[in-house]
């Protein structure tokens, strides 16, 4: 079965622009949870969503914003970038929302 | 917010050798997660522990969830070169947000 999947795989945006990033959960799960990875860090959580609904938000700013479709992919944004939300963005999904996670590859974000 | 504290931060060994990592944390919780993450990649999960005193093996690696819930340690035996990478531990409080420790970073000298 396919794993999570992410994309796009690396993208460059300039301060003030908008981003979207894409995951699809492996097939059955319907959770997806996102995450920013600093150079050097362990991954921050930013949100979970579970049928559709937020159900998780970690300490984010307003500018990053999250969907999941109906088919569970989910979007993640991020509005007026800053040079500081450069990082890998990893997405994760779970078969419920307590269950353990699976990671994508991530996308790596740079902004100049 | 949640402390965890990750230790040690790097670790460089001779192949073949045991590794020993640990993680503790401020509160308790109820899982306990481990992952390796490999350069460019994502996080992947090695072995999850859900109840104290728990002792998990996945092939060479064994985990144990701490009796006081608030630890776990990781052990690698008989280190391999593709054992190289980063370490993280991880857990789930009950308002579903994860937190990740610092990460070990684990180098194998052949």
């Amino acid at each position: 079965d396919a794993g999570v999947t992410q994309s796009p795989t690396h993208l460059i945006k300039t301060r003030g622009q908008h981003v979207t990033l894409r995951c699809s959960p492996i097939s059955g799960h319907k959770s997806v949870s996102w995450y920013q990875q600093v150079l050097g860090q362990g991954p921050q959580f930013i949100f979970q969503y579970y049928e559709k609904e937020e159900r998780g938000r970690g300490n984010f700013p307003d500018r990053f914003s999250a969907r999941q479709f109906p088919n569970y992919s989910s979007e993640l944004n991020v509005n007026a970038l800053l040079l500081g939300d450069s990082a890998l963005y990893l997405c994760a999904s779970s078969l419920v929302r307590e269950n353990t996670q699976y990671f994508g590859p991530g996308t790596r974000l740079t902004v100049l | 917010g949640q402390q965890l504290n990750q230790s040690p931060q790097s670790m460089f060994i001779q192949e073949g050798e045991d590794v020993s990592m640990n993680c503790t944390s401020s509160s308790i919780f109820n899982t306990w997660l481990w992952y390796k993450q490999d350069p460019g990649e994502g996080p992947v999960l090695l072995i999850a522990l859900y109840k104290a005193g728990e002792l998990t093996s996945n092939g060479r690696l064994t985990a144990q969830f701490g009796i006081t819930r608030k630890d776990s340690f990781l052990n690698i035996s008989a280190s391999i070169p593709s054992d190289v990478g980063i370490y993280f531990c991880a857990l789930v409080n009950t308002g579903n947000q994860f937190y990740f420790g610092t990460g070990t970073s684990l180098t194998v000298i052949p």
